[in-house]
């Protein structure tokens, strides 16, 4: 099965950074990718599909790149809501896996 | 809007079978994927599986043994079976859909917490 990691596992930044999220897979997936937001207690949210493609109602403070084994989700100007962990999901192929996650806090 | 909710016992004895349901509202069941994922408390997202309308199932090949997923069009609902459960299996079951041709999960249901204990 093509392995799924996501680095860091967890970030601490201000309000207003700049933070960029790592996703790679141990196969090349092409753009096969999502991104989720998980806020403590509550579902999974689709943040990004298609590696790049923002899902309606996301902020335009999220993008997503990469294709191949290496994915990026950037956060451009950290709001406090924006505390949550973050997964990627692969889906070329089952199983459709998800990342380990990481957890961003707002200093 | 599409709204999915989860239903089914939140105790399940060990090496019992753990049966759940997922009720569409909103929305329809035909042409799109239908998924099953959990996440052990504190833990990661784990993807079970899905069944398109037509019945075709994708499992996890992990727990591809134990697994069965159902899809009832007329009731809006489709369901998972997980036989011989140990407290491994102890997290919060989400239903989810996902486009054709897309399988991002793009709506979810609300979760429902699954303990299995004696």
């Amino acid at each position: 099965d093509v392995q799924v990691t996501q680095s860091p596992s967890s970030l601490s930044a201000s309000v207003g950074d700049r933070v960029t999220l790592t996703c790679r897979t141990s196969q090349g997936i092409l753009n096969y990718l999502a991104w989720y937001q998980q806020k403590p207690g509550r579902v999974p949210e689709l943040l990004v599909y298609s590696a790049s493609t923002l899902q309606l109602g996301v902020p335009s403070r999220f993008s997503g790149s990469g294709s191949g084994t290496h994915f990026t989700l950037i956060i451009e100007n950290l709001q406090p809501e924006d505390a949550a962990t973050y997964y990627c999901q692969k889906y070329n192929s089952a199983p459709q896996t998800f990342g380990p996650g990481t957890k961003v806090e707002i200093k | 809007q599409v709204q999915l909710q989860e239903s089914g016992p939140g105790l399940v004895k060990p090496s019992e079978t753990l049966s759940l349901t997922c009720t569409v509202s909103g929305g329809s069941i035909n042409t799109y994927f239908w998924s099953w994922i959990r996440q052990p408390p504190g833990r990661a997202l784990e993807w079970i599986g899905y069944i398109y309308n037509s019945g075709s199932t994708s499992y996890n090949p992990s727990l591809k043994s134990r697994v069965t997923m159902s899809v009832d069009t007329s009731k809006k609902q489709f369901s998972l079976r997980l036989t011989s459960v140990t407290a491994a299996d102890t997290a919060v079951y989400y239903c989810a859909r996902h486009v054709p041709g897309g399988s991002w999960n793009d709506f979810w249901g609300q979760g429902i917490l699954v303990s299995v204990s004696s």
